[in-house]
């Protein structure tokens, strides 16, 4: 099994949509829990941490639940720029990271 | 805060040569830095785990002798591909974590560097 699992997509949405991405970890000991983004042809980036009582950073939302052990991110009013693969990234300590295979978000006009 | 270079940010070379990416952070101190590997419409994938004045930690599947690995300060680590083929052909990404709490539980990432071995 793998230690992050992501549903890859492709969600199609238009602009304006709100679209949630969900992501299941395996590990119950996991410590910290992030979304990243990637664009095209290009290195991943930080969106946000994710805390326990969730973290909301303008139209994006996270959420934890750790007795299902999965994160979600919601993403509201979407832009055509939020087209991107959106990685979820999972610790159980500082010197190991997973990462899911991503899901992959196309906005459309 | 929190920026990693690397280079060459995209390298060309025959068969047979080797190749040395730079992986840098500018504005702190790196005490582990990660080696990915990405290939086209592909997840990323761990190649190595290094620390600062200590030998790097592989994943199964990575041969250490091809993909050497130096982490000699607290601000650079170099990845070498060593008889590249086009096999090796990729998109190599380093990332940083660092020594501040703040920086310690989250990987900052380098632009990547495209490797294509002809």
């Amino acid at each position: 099994r793998k230690e992050v699992e992501q549903d890859p997509g492709p969600f199609n949405v238009p602009e304006g949509a709100t679209v949630a991405f969900n992501c299941t970890y395996s590990n119950s000991a996991s410590q910290s829990f992030f979304w990243y983004r990637q664009d095209c042809r290009k290195e991943p980036k930080l969106l946000m941490s994710v805390y326990s009582s969730g973290n909301e950073d303008g139209r994006f939302t996270a959420q934890l639940n750790r007795a299902s052990q999965y994160i979600s991110l919601l993403i509201r009013d979407s832009k055509l720029s939020d087209s991107a693969t959106y990685l979820c990234v999972v610790s159980y300590n500082f010197n190991k990271f997973y990462f899911g295979s991503g899901t992959k978000l196309n906005v459309k006009p | 805060g929190a920026v990693v270079s690397q280079h060459p940010s995209w390298v060309i070379c025959k068969s047979g040569t080797s190749v040395k990416i730079e992986c840098r952070s500018l504005d702190f101190q790196a005490t582990t830095m990660f080696w990915y590997r990405q290939f086209p419409k592909q997840s990323l994938m761990l190649m190595a785990t290094s620390n600062e004045g200590s030998k790097a930690t592989y994943e199964q599947g990575v041969e250490k002798d091809k993909f050497l690995i130096n982490h000699a300060s607290l601000t650079l680590s170099t990845l070498t591909v060593t008889s590249a083929h086009p096999e090796d052909s990729s998109f190599y990404i380093c990332s940083a974590t660092g020594l501040a709490a703040r920086l310690q539980e989250t990987q900052y990432f380098g632009p990547g560097t495209r490797l294509l071995v002809l």
